[in-house]
């Protein structure tokens, strides 16, 4: 029982490539969401998903692009990166009881 | 208009002191939760506690407590007599059904320094 799985851990891109970070739960859950922490401004809410097929923007959607075509996985995309995107970005999942938050353990991604 | 604010920064004690954490939070949902997160140096986050909207309760756990009153929106945590390793950015979290969905919404954290 893995929880949520996010992977890579550490990361380095340039200006421009693509990349995508992953993220997996063995819950069963129907929220999953995509965060990005920067200093002082807290986990600000990239897009979410409240079920397979369904996906939404949240406060800083620019730049990334996801996809749930499982109830497991929910990948984010960069699609062009850019130096504003260096963040650590945190992936988390919520029961439909909405009384639980489990948390990947982080990426950390920098852009040059 | 932010949804969970964490007005403190950062906070910087003496070893021993207590410190209280705020957290003022917004919602017309009348179920929702409360999360406190503790984010060491080491970067993970780790789960404090959870509070639901329907227990006002407070709770203590050893040195910690908390404090939720729904008359303010608030739910504050308190560290009695600080310790060196109580030195971590802390986040206060709001879980609420908006459009049939449960998404949690973050304060920005507070940074709290503990000085030996």
């Amino acid at each position: 029982n893995a929880g949520v799985t996010q992977t890579p851990k550490f990361q380095v891109l340039k200006t421009g490539q693509s990349m995508t970070l992953q993220c997996a739960q063995d819950m069963n859950h129907e929220y999953m969401s995509w965060y990005r922490q920067d200093p002082g401004m807290g986990l600000r809410l990239i897009h979410y998903s409240v079920g397979a097929g369904i996906t939404d923007q949240g406060e800083v959607p620019n730049g990334y692009n996801v996809s749930r075509s499982t109830t497991e996985d929910f990948p984010l995309r960069l699609l062009s990166a850019a130096p504003s995107q260096t963040s650590v970005y945190f992936c988390a999942s919520v029961p439909s009881t909405g009384n639980t938050i489990y948390f990947g353990e982080g990426s950390w991604l920098t852009v040059v | 208009a932010q949804k969970v604010t964490q007005a403190q920064t950062e906070i910087s004690v003496v070893e021993k002191e207590d410190v209280t954490l705020d957290c003022v939070y917004e919602t017309r949902d009348t179920t929702y939760y409360l999360f406190w997160y503790k984010q060491p140096p080491s970067g993970e986050l780790v789960f404090l506690i959870r509070r639901n909207s329907f227990d006002e309760q407070n709770e203590i756990s050893g040195r910690y407590s908390w404090n939720f009153q729904k008359s303010t929106s608030s739910f504050n945590f308190t560290i009695t007599a600080s310790q060196v390793v109580d030195s971590a950015v802390y986040f206060c979290a709001l879980s609420e059904r908006t459009g049939g969905s449960y998404i949690p919404t973050f304060g920005r954290g507070t940074s709290l320094i503990v000085h030996p």
